[in-house]
């Protein structure tokens, strides 16, 4: 079946360490998406990208980085920089990016515990 | 900023009943809508989704209807289901030349019961 795979699905870091989420996909989708999702709040934009080996800052970009060396893969990492990593990490693609009729599919998400 | 709000956070209904889901948006320009379920400790699946040269899309038991008039979206569920227990959550599209912004709601946690 094809679709977005992250892992893992839970993840613990001491404070001040990074942390690398994978998220990859098997859609033959051009765009790829990071969001955050916290309780309360409707997902936010940290990271996308549109094509291999080219990524936009979202609106929350700060304390993290991405790379996309392969269309398939998008990770994300989580910076010590991050001032408050805890979350639920979702990653996304879709056909095109930013245009219409073009919806994002979602992975089932990494849930990132820093203490 | 602007974003996309929804006007109920819970809804409960009976099995078999009819749930309707709403939706504000304040960006007068967006022009794509999509409405989101999302299940406890899974990613977000897509339902359905709207142009604004549109005004109502139907889909297997859902209806979405669009008011651009008063930036109102809604989301039908016919004939609720316990499976259909969830958070809904909509979002809306602007795209216009070099900008871009998808901008999600903070959704509505639809209770079923038997």
């Amino acid at each position: 079946d094809g679709g977005i795979t992250q892992s893992p699905k839970y993840l613990f870091r001491k404070e001040g360490q990074n942390v690398t989420l994978s998220c990859e996909q098997n859609l033959n989708h051009d765009a790829m998406y990071w969001y955050r999702q916290d309780p309360g709040q409707g997902l936010r934009l940290i990271y996308y990208s549109q094509i291999v080996n080219d990524f936009q800052k979202g609106d929350i970009a700060e304390g993290y980085s991405v790379s996309r060396e392969k269309k398939e893969s998008f990770p994300l990492t989580v910076t010590s920089a991050q001032k408050n990593p805890t979350a639920f990490y979702l990653c996304a693609s879709s056909i095109f990016g930013h245009t219409l009729n073009s919806p994002l599919h979602f992975g089932n998400g990494t849930r990132l515990t820093v203490t | 900023g602007e974003s996309v709000g929804l006007h109920l956070p819970t809804l409960s209904v009976q099995e078999g009943d009819n749930s309707i889901i709403n939706c504000a948006y304040s960006n007068s320009a967006s022009d794509y809508f999509i409405w989101y379920k999302q299940e406890s400790g899974k990613g977000p699946q897509f339902i359905i989704d709207i142009r604004s040269n549109m005004d109502k899309r139907q889909g297997q038991r859902v209806t979405v209807l669009l008011n651009k008039t008063v930036k109102h979206l809604s989301l039908q569920i016919a004939a609720t289901q316990p499976g259909d227990s969830a958070v809904y959550f909509c979002a809306d599209l602007f795209s216009g030349g070099s900008n871009y912004k998808l901008t999600f709601g903070k959704g509505t946690l639809l209770t079923v019961n038997p």
